[in-house]
């Protein structure tokens, strides 16, 4: 069955960086994108880019000018996304999600990282 | 960038009701349409992709429709398990595949 498997929660300081990972199981890893969402405590969800996994190519939101990047590892069926020069504000739930593609719908999603950013 | 714009922002209802939750987007999307579920504590759920096309294994009382900008989710007779909260996602133009700000489906 298809599982995407996100890496542990994380604390960081503001400024610092991130990386989470997400395992893929279960399909073909090269032939879905994937996409990564977000969720602030209490509020709705907001879209921060997709990765192909076949060639790598990256797709981010303007909201994140030079501060996200997305990679992958096609020997681990494993894709990255870090985030760089943390603020409270990018507290929140971090999400992996499979495009289905076609109408691209997130059909499958991890388990969600939290990730806190706290002096 | 394409906003969607869901109404209402949250809605009271009993066991048995039928609901109506609606999504606007701020330009024309086609059908490229998605609904999800989110329950507390749990990633979202794909329910409707390509605005009228149920997800597998989803019950049938979950119907949406619509099509260019406005866009509907209807739960015909709703269940305990449906309380939730629901987002529609735009897949037209990226980046970036706006969400709109979600519907809290809450027991009357």
């Amino acid at each position: 069955q298809v599982q995407l498997v996100q890496s542990g929660a994380e604390m960081k300081k503001p400024g610092a960086s991130v990386k989470i990972s997400c395992m893929a199981s279960g399909y073909s890893f090269t032939t879905y994108y994937i996409h990564w969402v977000r969720q602030a405590p209490g509020q709705g969800l907001e879209w921060i880019g997709i990765i192909n996994p076949s060639g790598g190519s990256t797709s981010y939101a303007q909201k994140f000018p030079g501060r996200v990047t997305m990679t992958r590892d096609t020997s681990a069926s494993t894709v990255y996304m870090e985030l760089s020069s943390l603020r409270s504000e990018d507290t929140a739930v971090y999400y992996c999600a499979r495009d289905g593609s076609g109408w691209s719908p997130l059909d499958y999603w991890g388990q969600g990282t939290l990730v806190t950013v706290s002096s | 960038d394409i906003q969607m714009t869901q109404s209402p922002s949250s809605l009271s209802a009993s066991v048995g009701d039928r609901v109506t939750i609606t999504c606007r987007a701020s330009q024309s999307i086609s059908n490229y349409l998605n609904w999800y579920q989110q329950k507390p504590g749990k990633a979202p759920k794909l329910l409707i992709y390509a605005a009228s096309s149920v997800q597998s294994g989803l019950p049938s009382r979950f119907s949406g429709s619509g099509s260019g900008t406005d866009f509907t989710l209807t739960i015909s007779s709703l269940q305990l398990e449906d309380f939730a909260t629901y987002y529609c996602q735009q897949s037209y133009s990226s980046p970036p595949y706006t969400f709109g700000q979600g519907t809290k489906l809450e027991i009357k």
